[in-house]
C-alpha cells in the first residue's frame, strides 16, 4: 500500500517557540492531505485540509495563524505550531487519499508528538 | 452532520475469547463506513471498510464487521483475539463521494493471557 510519512516522530520544545511538522507521500502524489490532533486516550479531530496550490480549509474553532498549513507540492504538506504552548502539547496525524475508482483511500502517517514545556 | 458513537471506551476479554466493539453512525446521507487500528504510538492503519454491496466484509487478519442500515451500525467481531490485538480501535464514517472521515472515541481492546 501506499506510505506517507511524518517528520520529525516526535519534538520537544520551549513554550512561545514555532513548531514545523512535515507530512509526505512517499509514493503517490495528493493534492489534499489532512491534519488530525489526537489528545492522550482520545479520537482524532480533523483541524484541517491541505490544498496543494490553494489556501488550507480549517474546520471549526481551529486558529489558522496558529496551525498554519502549507501544500508545497504534491508530495508535501508541513503543519507549523506557532507560539507553541503547553495546551498544544498533542499527537498530530496526518493522512493522504490515494486517488483511483470511486473511493479515495487514506493512508496515514505514523503521528508526531509534540511536547510543549 | 455526521456522527460516531463507539459504545464501550475499553473492553477487556481473554486470548482467544470472541470479541464485539460496537460502533452506531448518524447520518442523514449515505456513507461509507471504516474500522481502523492504532498500535501505540503509531499512526492508524485501515483495517476493514463498507463501501456497497455485502453488508459483511472481512480483514485479513480474522476481523469481520456486518453493515446493518436499519440500526446504523456496523460493528467489529472476531471469533478469537490474540494478544497481538490489543490496539485502540476507532470507527469512522465518511459521506459518499467526498474524503473528509468523521471519527468515533476509540475503543481500547485489552487482550488479558
Amino acid at each position: 500500500g501506499a506510505v506517507v510519512s511524518q517528520h520529525p516522530s516526535w519534538v520537544i520544545c520551549k513554550s512561545g517557540t514555532s513548531v514545523k511538522i512535515e507530512c509526505r507521500s512517499l509514493d503517490f502524489q495528493a493534492t489534499t492531505m489532512f491534519w488530525y490532533r489526537q489528545f492522550p486516550k482520545q479520537s482524532l479531530m480533523l483541524m484541517a485540509t491541505s490544498n496543494e496550490g490553494s489556501k488550507a480549509t480549517y474546520e471549526q474553532g481551529v486558529e489558522k495563524d496558529k496551525f498554519l498549513i502549507n501544500h508545497a507540492s504534491l508530495t508535501l504538506s508541513t503543519l507549523t505550531v506557532t507560539s507553541a504552548h503547553p495546551e498544544d502539547s498533542s499527537f498530530y496525524i496526518c493522512s493522504a487519499p490515494l486517488a483511483g475508482g470511486r473511493y479515495n483511500e487514506q493512508f496515514f502517517g505514523p503521528g508526531t508528538r509534540l511536547t510543549v514545556l | 452532520a455526521q456522527s460516531v458513537t463507539q459504545l464501550d471506551s475499553q473492553v477487556p476479554v481473554f486470548e482467544e475469547a470472541p470479541v464485539e466493539l460496537r460502533c452506531n453512525y448518524s447520518s442523514s446521507v449515505s456513507v461509507y463506513l471504516f474500522w481502523y487500528v492504532q498500535y501505540p504510538n503509531q499512526g492508524l492503519q485501515l483495517l476493514l471498510k463498507y463501501l456497497s454491496g455485502s453488508t459483511l466484509v472481512e480483514s485479513i487478519n480474522g476481523f469481520e464487521a456486518e453493515f446493518n442500515k436499519s440500526q446504523t451500525s456496523f460493528h467489529l467481531r472476531k471469533p478469537s483475539v490474540h494478544i497481538s490485538d490489543t490496539a485502540e480501535y476507532f470507527c469512522a464514517v465518511s459521506i459518499q463521494g467526498a474524503q473528509k472521515l468523521v471519527f468515533g472515541q476509540g475503543t481500547r481492546l485489552t487482550i488479558n493471557p
